[in-house]
């Protein structure tokens, strides 16, 4: 099974600031890589696929970056809504899809 | 647009079964791979498997094989989970997820809470 770790396990950031989130995965995942956003009592939100292609409708300030074993979630200004728990997910091996434990990201 | 429904919250006793289904709309079923996905509160996404419902073929985590049974019925576009055996730590939110076409989970259903208690 591929492991994926997410760190840090919570990041303080001030609004308007950058937040940077990093998810490593125990084996090269290639860039079968998606990160989601998850906010209290709602089901999760694709974000990024393919380590670096923002889904629709995602605003241009979420960007994702990485390949083989590291990878990088970035929020350029964070907004008031970007406050939420983020998670990264491997696709690469299709028989064991596994997901990061989360970060999350809150107010300073 | 896409669309899952989920079925609503279910109390079950400890030993009883649970079936969640998830009703797809907004594009053809059969041609993409359905997941499940389960969060225990406070928790954070756990992976349970897929479904292709063209074939009915299935593929479960290693965790949940042997407890676990995907099915589908592509005449109502339904996607269907049923874990048996439930103990307390199956407490949590099930989710159904739409994969797009690289195995990412590009839509999700609402989620159904399955509480296991005596």
């Amino acid at each position: 099974e591929i492991v994926m770790t997410q760190s840090p396990a919570t990041l303080s950031v001030s609004p308007g600031e950058r937040a940077t989130l990093s998810c490593r995965a125990s084996q090269s995942v290639s860039s079968n890589l998606a990160w989601y956003q998850q906010k209290p009592g709602q089901a999760p939100r694709l974000l990024i696929y393919g380590a670096s292609t923002r889904a629709t409708g995602i605003p241009a300030r979420f960007s994702g970056s990485g390949s083989g074993t590291e990878f990088t979630l970035t929020i350029s200004s964070l907004q008031s809504e970007d406050f939420a728990v983020y998670y990264c997910q491997q696709y690469n091996n299709w028989l064991e899809d596994t997901f990061g434990q989360g970060t999350k990201l809150e107010i300073k | 647009q896409v669309q899952l429904v989920q079925s609503g919250a279910e109390v079950k006793k400890p030993g009883a079964s649970v079936k969640v289904s998830c009703k797809a709309s907004g594009y053809t079923f059969t041609g993409y791979y359905m997941h499940w996905v389960r969060q225990a509160p406070g928790q954070g996404l756990e992976w349970m498997g897929w479904i292709n419902p063209n074939s009915g073929g299935t593929n479960y985590a290693q965790k949940f094989q042997g407890w676990v049974t995907m099915t589908r019925d592509t005449s109502i576009s339904t996607a269907y989970m049923e874990l048996s055996r439930l103990r307390s730590d199956d407490t949590a939110v099930y989710y159904c997820a739409r994969a797009g076409t690289g195995g990412y989970l590009a839509d999700w259903g609402q989620g159904t809470l399955v509480t296991v208690s005596s």
